[in-house]
C-alpha cells in the first residue's frame, strides 16, 4: 500500500519561501495526481494544488501566484514551494495521492509555523 | 471559485442514522464532481471513507455509504457508533481543481 511522508523545516520566517518534500513509497500506479493540502490550526482543509505524472500542474487560484509544485520521479518525491509566506500560511501541510478510481492516500502531515 | 457547503455540526444518537450533505454553489452535484468524503479525528490526518461518490475504501465501515441526494453529495451513517464522532469533510472536483467543504463536526450523543 502506498505510503507518503512529508519533510521540511517546521519554522519559516515571514516573506521567505516554504519548501516541503513528500517521499512516496510502495506506489505501483501511474497516471496519478500528487497533491498538497493544508489545514490551518483549528480550521478546515484547503487544497493547494497538484502535479500530474506528466508534469502538468493545477493550483488553487487563491495561491497560484505563490505556489510551485514539482516532481522528482527518480527520487520518488514531489515538492512544494510557497513563496512570500505570512503568518496566515501557518498550517499542517499534507501530501496526498489521488487518481481516477483510487481513494485519496494521505501523508501524516507536517506542521509549518511562520514566525520571525 | 466554487464554494462547497456542509452542515457545520450534527448530532446523532448511538445506533441512529444521520446524513451529512455537500452542496455546490455552482448547482447540482453530479458524478462528474467525483465527490470524496474524509473523516478526521483530533490530532490525526484525514482518512478517506468514500471516493467518486459511492466507492468505499477497504477500511470504510459497512454502516457508512455515499450517494447523491437532491442535488447534493451525501454521506449516510446507519447505526452510528461512539467511534464515529469526528470531523467529516467532503471534496468536490471541478475539472480537476479541488474544493473542500468547510467540514461537519459530528457528535454521537
Amino acid at each position: 500500500q502506498v505510503q507518503l511522508q512529508e519533510s521540511g523545516p517546521g519554522l519559516v520566517k515571514p516573506s521567505e519561501t516554504l519548501s516541503l518534500t513528500c517521499t512516496v513509497s510502495h506506489n505501483s500506479i501511474s497516471r496519478v495526481y500528487w497533491n498538497w493540502i493544508r489545514q490551518s490550526p483549528g480550521k478546515g482543509l484547503e487544497w493547494i494544488g497538484y502535479i500530474y505524472d506528466s508534469g502538468n500542474t493545477n493550483y488553487n487560484p487563491s495561491l497560484r501566484s505563490r505556489v510551485t509544485i514539482s516532481l522528482a520521479t527518480s527520487k520518488n518525491q514531489f515538492s512544494l514551494n510557497l513563496s512570500s509566506v505570512t503568518v496566515a500560511d501557518t498550517a499542517v501541510y499534507y501530501c496526498a495521492r489521488a487518481g481516477v478510481g483510487l481513494p485519496v492516500a494521505w501523508g501524516q502531515g507536517t506542521l509549518v509555523t511562520v514566525s520571525s | 471559485q466554487a464554494v462547497v457547503t456542509q452542515e457545520p455540526s450534527l448530532t446523532v444518537s448511538p445506533g441512529g442514522t444521520v446524513t451529512l450533505t455537500c452542496a455546490s454553489s455552482t448547482g447540482a452535484v453530479t458524478s462528474g464532481h467525483f465527490a470524496y468524503w474524509f473523516q478526521q479525528k483530533p490530532g490525526q490526518a484525514p482518512r478517506t471513507l468514500i471516493y467518486e461518490t459511492n466507492n468505499k475504501h477497504s477500511w470504510t465501515p459497512a454502516r457508512m455509504s455515499g450517494s447523491l441526494i437532491g442535488g447534493k453529495a451525501a454521506l449516510t451513517l446507519s447505526g452510528a457508533q461512539l467511534e464515529d464522532e469526528a470531523d467529516y469533510y467532503c471534496l468536490l472536483s471541478y475539472s480537476g481543481a479541488w474544493v473542500f467543504g468547510g467540514g461537519t463536526k459530528l457528535t454521537v450523543l
